[in-house]
């Protein structure tokens, strides 16, 4: 079968840096995609990973481990704003992305 | 770039009624839409990939007649629940996928439809 896993809720205080880890399983793979999801909105694309290794955009890293089915995503300076869920989506072999039901991430000050 | 539009954004209507969603891609083209549905505090559920020009795919446990998919455009597909019921309420949510390039979904916004 396909799954992720992911921690349901980490706490970060703000300022500090934060790494919130998938581990995946899936029939095939196109590559993995993170996405940011605000309480009562939709996901907003945060990145993609395809070969191994770190990607970095600005406040946000992306790391992939293919051959551990391994993905992190790497906050740092965490601001308020960043409080949200976070959804670790692999993209399988028919080019569906899998979803699960991603970190919840609450920033204290 | 890459914005997806989604209208209504919130929708209330009585049991029985037909509701409509349409799906924009504002600047790009989009060969391909998916629409999700996402009910509180839980993972987002694909109902069912719509292409260009063909009949939609709809995910198993879709009832591809209460839930009609037209995607008559490379920007534009729309969703209409048919004689909705209570249990329909929910966030609706469609993606696009450019076409060529990384397989990126962006999403619009979403609809809340809350059936009475």
């Amino acid at each position: 079968g396909q799954n992720i896993d992911q921690p349901t809720e980490m706490t970060a205080t703000e300022g500090a840096i934060v790494q919130i880890n998938c581990t995946y399983q899936t029939s095939g793979f196109n590559g993995l995609f993170w996405y940011q999801q605000h309480a009562g909105e939709a996901p907003t694309f945060l990145s993609y990973n395809v070969l191994d290794g770190l990607e970095e955009k600005g406040r946000f890293s992306s790391f992939l481990s293919r051959s551990k089915g391994y993905s992190y995503l790497l906050l740092k300076e965490l601001q308020m704003k960043d409080s949200a869920s976070y959804l670790c989506a692999p993209m399988d072999s028919n080019y569906q992305l899998i979803w699960g039901a991603g970190t919840k991430l609450i920033i204290k000050p | 770039g890459a914005v997806v539009s989604q209208h209504p954004s919130w929708v209330i209507c009585k049991s029985g009624t037909s509701v409509k969603i349409e799906c924009r891609s504002l600047d790009f083209q989009a060969t391909t839409m998916f629409w999700y549905r996402q009910f509180p505090k839980q993972s987002l559920m694909l109902m069912a990939t719509s292409n260009e020009g063909s009949k939609a795919t709809y995910e198993q446990g879709v009832e591809k007649d209460k839930f009609l998919i037209n995607h008559a455009s490379l920007t534009l597909s729309t969703l209409t629940v048919t004689s909705a019921h209570p249990e329909d309420s929910s966030f609706y949510i469609c993606s696009a996928r450019l076409a060529g390039g990384v397989e990126t979904q962006y999403f619009g916004p979403g609809t809340r439809l809350l059936v009475l």
